[in-house]
């Protein structure tokens, strides 16, 4: 079955660190890849998204690449700041299968330090 | 409105006490899912939606929690005798339609608190 495998947390790091939150996915056929940002107190929101093999995703100044020889969809961002403490969330979905609904990984919290 | 909605905010019951949650979704996504996501979990799916067909009820966790979607647009959450480990944040999203790329959308998501 499908499923998406992320990189367990927490993760702190100091403002201005280089991030990278692993994600890795299994799938039939070729799954849409998401990661979601939960910011304490709100709702779920779109990250970014490739569609893809190749296809970056981009918001924000943080980026993913899909990368079907990999099944990987790592998100990173050059330089973190404390304002991008969240939980992330990588997710994938299969719009031409009988399994319509997005499929999310546990979840990484990061913590920034000023 | 402009985006998903939920009520209400914030629900805390009685042990044993029926709940119902509110979903309105996008005006015009055909495709409404519900998920929960327990504290420190991940997000759980539920139940999912798409126009006239049937409902994919695959993750209700138990026949005390049903859904319904009337007209095509609002759904209602229903956990009847709640019990403590039902306490969790339940979410909802939209989607402009099966078979789409497009990126759900969800709402703020209802607190529920079964003391």
């Amino acid at each position: 079955g499908n499923s998406v495998t992320q990189m367990e947390g927490p993760v702190t790091l100091s403002e201005e660190a280089f991030l990278t939150i692993n994600c890795t996915y299994t799938a039939t056929g070729y799954p849409s890849l998401f990661w979601y940002v939960q910011y304490p107190g709100e709702g779920l929101q779109l990250l970014l998204k490739a569609t893809k093999a190749d296809d970056k995703g981009s918001n924000k100044g943080f980026e993913a690449t899909y990368r079907k020889e990999t099944t990987s969809f790592h998100l990173e961002k050059g330089s973190v700041q404390v304002s991008d403490s969240a939980v992330y969330f990588c997710a994938l979905s299969t719009a031409y299968s009988s399994a319509s609904k997005i499929i999310f990984g546990s979840g990484t919290r990061l913590s920034i330090r000023p | 409105g402009a985006g998903v909605s939920q009520s209400p905010s914030n629900k805390v019951t009685e042990k044993g006490k029926d709940v119902e949650l509110r979903c309105d979704p996008i005006s015009g996504h055909t495709a409404l899912y519900w998920y929960r996501q327990s504290l420190g979990q991940g997000l759980e799916f539920l139940i999912y939606f798409q126009g006239n067909s049937a409902p994919d009820k695959s993750g209700l966790p138990s026949d005390r929690f049903s859904a319904e979607r009337t007209g095509g647009s609002v759904s209602t959450l229903t956990i009847q005798r709640t019990q403590q480990e039902d306490s969790a944040v339940y979410l909802c999203a939209s989607r402009m339609e099966r078979g789409s790329t497009d990126t759900q959308y969800f709402g703020p998501g209802t607190r529920l608190t079964v003391l």
